[in-house]
């Protein structure tokens, strides 16, 4: 099936230095959602973004809604060990058309 | 624990077997979704409920799986004749609306 593509697929970071990854798709979604992924356990939903060009945080979490509705980004500030995992965006195409579209993911490691 | 609960939370099968999972969703959410995950990749949807009704299914969920949500609350994936192939995370997530709320999955491994 189709997935999005994330980049960077994954990522070595030292504890405290900001994150960023990015979701990009070839086809148009009206919604779009970031999901965090520990090992054996299943997507834990981290934000969402309901409007082109919308940007919302969590936290130290900030998400953005591309413009053209085919992308979004990811950033994570100040990170700690705890944000570790794999990180995976979403699409939902419209109501009516509930399923997900998810992306390949983004592993990220933090060195402490 | 009021979130969405999938049991059994692994699974060690014989191929050839059948198996049957269980979700039971958030309460108060009337969609119900199943998705399916391999190693290294995203969930991938296989097929959607709202309240009873199978409203969609992925060309991923051939004719040996079956879903069900006979009540409107609870849902079964089964799989008849398990392959190898099969082995996966299966991901049960239910919703309101658009935010969906994921189980902690069942692992299958079918030997």
């Amino acid at each position: 099936g189709q997935q999005l593509n994330q980049s960077p697929q994954s990522m070595f970071i030292l504890e405290g230095e900001d994150v960023s990854m990015n979701c990009t798709s070839s086809s148009i979604f009206n919604t779009w959602l970031w999901y965090k992924q520990d090992p054996g356990e299943g997507p834990v939903l981290l934000i969402a973004l309901y409007k082109a060009g919308e940007l919302t945080s969590n936290g130290r979490l900030t998400a953005q809604f591309g413009i053209t509705r085919k992308d979004s980004f990811l950033n994570i500030s100040a990170s700690i060990p705890s944000d570790v995992g794999i990180y995976f965006c979403a699409g939902q195409l419209n109501s009516g058309n509930e399923k997900l579209t998810f992306g390949t993911g983004t592993r990220l490691t933090i060195i402490p | 624990d009021t979130g969405v609960s999938q049991n059994p939370r692994h699974k060690i099968t014989k191929r050839g077997q059948n198996v049957t999972f269980r979700c039971d969703p958030i309460s108060e959410h009337n969609r119900l979704y199943w998705y399916r995950q391999t190693l290294g990749q995203g969930p991938e949807f296989l097929t959607y409920f709202q309240n009873e009704a199978q409203l969609e299914k992925s060309r991923l969920l051939s004719d040996r799986f079956s879903a069900e949500r006979p009540k409107g609350s609870f849902s079964t994936l089964e799989i008849q004749r398990t392959e190898q192939g099969d082995s996966a995370m299966y991901l049960c997530a239910s919703s309101l609306s658009v935010e969906a709320f994921f189980g902690q999955g069942t692992r299958l491994t079918v030997v």
